[in-house]
């Protein structure tokens, strides 16, 4: 069992719409980062939440924590061409793991 | 600020040959992680350095892998002898915190 499950495992849709990609958990974090990774490069941090609840937002991407601290959030609103990688969220639970990721791509 | 470099960027060898992968951190940094990218998947940490020193090494298969991080700068990934399931992009990151720096990664095929 992963510790970090991320749904949808792949999302494919048409530039301007709207997207909602999960990253769940039983276990209880601290904080819980997302990370952008496109093909042949390495993950790129977007944002790391800290705050059961919190809220942050990054142009068109929102990001939440879960209120418990264990589940996590990405929003994109209007999706264009540069947005198609792979989500991964991770945690430093005494060591840092990664989630398997969502592939989104999108279509012009 | 130059990013993390790693090298080099693709690699093929057959079943039961030997495979060095190098990472130089970006500079100042004195934590170096490594991971294993399979396809499909989210980067698992093999080991991770804090200056030279090792701070977790729980998931490297230490009976073909071997790491190391003399003079706490730059640090070489080894396996020998490479299997199939070795197959994977090998990942170098670097940090000063809780924020991670990644490089493009080794892309290893072992045939």
């Amino acid at each position: 069992t992963q510790l970090l499950e991320q749904s949808p495992q792949f999302l494919s849709i048409q530039e301007g719409e709207n997207l909602t990609v999960y990253c769940n958990s039983s276990s209880v974090f601290s904080s819980l980062q997302w990370y952008r990774q496109e093909p042949g490069e390495g993950p790129v941090l977007l944002v790391t939440v800290v705050t059961g609840g919190e809220v942050k937002k990054l142009k068109r991407l929102t990001f939440q924590f879960g209120d418990a601290r264990k589940d996590s959030s990405l929003h994109i609103t209007a999706a264009q061409t540069g947005d198609t990688g792979l989500y991964l969220c991770a945690v430093n639970f005494n060591k840092f793991y990664f989630g398997s990721g969502t592939k989104l791509n999108v279509k012009p | 600020e130059a990013g993390v470099a790693q090298s080099p960027r693709y690699k093929i060898i057959e079943k039961r040959q030997s495979v060095a992968f190098w990472c130089n951190p970006i500079s100042g940094h004195a934590t170096l992680y490594w991971y294993q990218q399979i396809l499909g998947q989210g980067p698992k940490l093999l080991i991770q350095f804090q200056n030279n020193g090792v701070v977790d090494d729980s998931q490297l298969p230490k009976d073909r892998f071997s790491a190391e991080r003399l003079k706490g700068v730059d640090s070489t990934l080894k396996i020998q002898p490479a299997k199939l399931e070795d197959s994977a992009v090998y990942l170098c990151a670097s940090s000063r915190g809780e924020t991670q720096y990644f490089g493009p990664g080794t892309r290893l095929l072992v045939l």
